[in-house]
């Protein structure tokens, strides 16, 4: 079983809002990601938890934060986004790093 | 020069041709390689891993040169449902993750 579910699909949020994304896997992964993927564009690396421990954050704004309560879920908080972050947000799992990543449905977000 | 490049496309093809893909890496140290694909509004899913001795799945060949650090993906007898973006994807960082390439849509006409 190779899948990844992520929820919701769709997220509408205004700029005061706050919500979440939710990924989760159940391979035994022990590397998770988020990924911001626009359109016509590669996705673009959020960031990594390694066994359970955030190890990349690649200049992500505070608006974002990551969290990943345990080995097989990962979640994305959002604050006070901007237009400009509306996007398709990825989520991805490997056994480990630089291994093969499978990636999870996204959750399409607009921001308005 | 970029970590990863890639043909730029679009490639438009007719049903039955066979059509080729190549990548570029700048990262000697790259350990692992792959192809994914990703449909229109979909997730990338992975094609295949891409090994030294080359390989092929079906219609599908990838191989690696590493002393050109080069990668391509031959499409054989192409299906209109080849028709897709393609993501050229290497990995082993110092950071441990994958670099995607920026990716070449094919379209496949019949």
């Amino acid at each position: 079983d190779t899948e990844v579910t992520q929820t919701p699909k769709h997220l509408v949020m205004g700029m005061t809002n706050k919500k979440s994304l939710k990924c989760e896997q159940h391979m035994g992964h022990r590397a998770m990601y988020w990924y911001k993927q626009k359109a016509k564009k590669p996705p673009e690396l959020m960031f990594v938890y390694s066994y359970e421990k955030l190890s990349i954050n690649e200049s992500v704004p505070s608006r974002f934060s990551p969290e990943c309560p345990n080995s097989s879920l990962l979640n994305l908080h959002l604050h006070a986004l901007q237009p400009e972050d509306s996007a398709l947000y990825l989520c991805a799992s490997s056994p480990r790093d630089n291994y093969e990543q499978y990636f999870g449905p996204g959750t399409r977000l607009t921001v308005t | 020069r970029k970590e990863v490049e890639q043909d730029p496309g679009p490639f438009n093809v007719p049903e039955g041709a066979t059509v080729a893909f190549n990548c570029t890496y700048s990262n000697s140290a790259s350990q692992s390689f792959f192809w994914y694909r990703q449909d229109c509004r979909k997730e990338p899913k992975l094609l295949m891993s891409v090994y030294s001795s080359g390989n092929e799945d079906g219609r599908f060949t990838a191989q690696l040169n590493r002393a050109s650090q080069y990668i391509s993906l031959l499409i054989r007898d192409s299906k209109l449902s080849d028709s897709a973006t393609y993501l050229c994807v290497v990995g082993g960082g110092s950071q441990g993750n994958l670099i995607f390439g920026k990716g070449t849509k094919l379209s496949v006409k019949p």
